[in-house]
């Protein structure tokens, strides 16, 4: 079935910095949803994307449905410590179109440089 | 406006028990889901509702059951609860694609 890859996996953060990362897959997506996820709370939703090379932004964030529609990507610029967090990527699935389901990547987890 | 919200926050349930996750949403949205977390992982759909009267299996429905009777409100039933029915469990609904999370249960089942 479908699956959403995203890279990396993990990474620290240092206040200050920028962050990317992205989320591929082996299908095209339609729409490209992004989530955060602070430790004990349910997902937000941060941005949403439904037109190939639309680039949208949300205060610091900024994300990218790809050209190819088998990519997104997120930025954040100039980190703050409230940044730390799981940011899930997000798309509907080969069926659900019409029930509105998604299929989630496992996530990028931001965590503050030691 | 509250959003969806989700009680209780937390339950420890003993093995072969059984209760009822509450899900009300206020934005009128006809699409509601349930998911479950585990430790570390990201979100399995359980059960999903198009709108009140109908609902359909997700990727894990073994072990629980659902009912939507209205628009606002989407029950998650545990019958015979298992440890490996641990987990947090979150209710989101949607007005199609941008789906809206509630805060979670977290359940503990021993």
């Amino acid at each position: 079935g479908q699956q959403l890859n995203q890279s990396p996996q993990s990474m620290f953060i240092q206040e200050g910095e920028d962050v990317s990362m992205n989320c591929t897959s082996s299908s095209i997506f339609n729409t490209w949803l992004w989530y955060k996820q602070d430790p004990g709370e349910g997902p937000v939703l941060l941005i949403a994307l439904y037109k190939a090379g639309e680039l949208t932004s949300n205060g610091r964030l900024t994300a990218q449905f790809g050209i190819t529609r088998k990519d997104s990507f997120l930025n954040i610029s100039a980190s703050i410590p409230s940044d730390v967090g799981i940011y899930f990527c997000a798309g509907p699935g080969e069926d659900g179109g019409s029930q509105g389901n998604l299929i989630f990547g496992k996530g990028t987890k931001l965590s503050v440089k030691p | 406006n509250a959003g969806v919200t989700q009680t209780p926050k937390f339950r420890i349930l003993k093995i072969g028990q059984s209760m009822t996750l509450q899900c009300t949403q206020d934005m009128n949205h006809n699409y509601m889901y349930w998911y479950r977390q585990d430790p570390g992982m990201g979100l399995k759909l359980i059960y999903y509702s198009v709108g009140a009267g109908i609902t359909d299996k997700g990727e894990v429905p073994n072990g629980y059951n659902v009912s939507r009777s209205t628009t606002e409100d989407f029950p998650l039933r545990l019958e015979l609860a298992a440890p490996s029915q641990t987990s947090v469990y979150f209710c989101a609904s949607s007005p199609h694609y941008e789906q809206y999370f509630g805060p979670g249960t977290r359940l503990t089942v021993t």
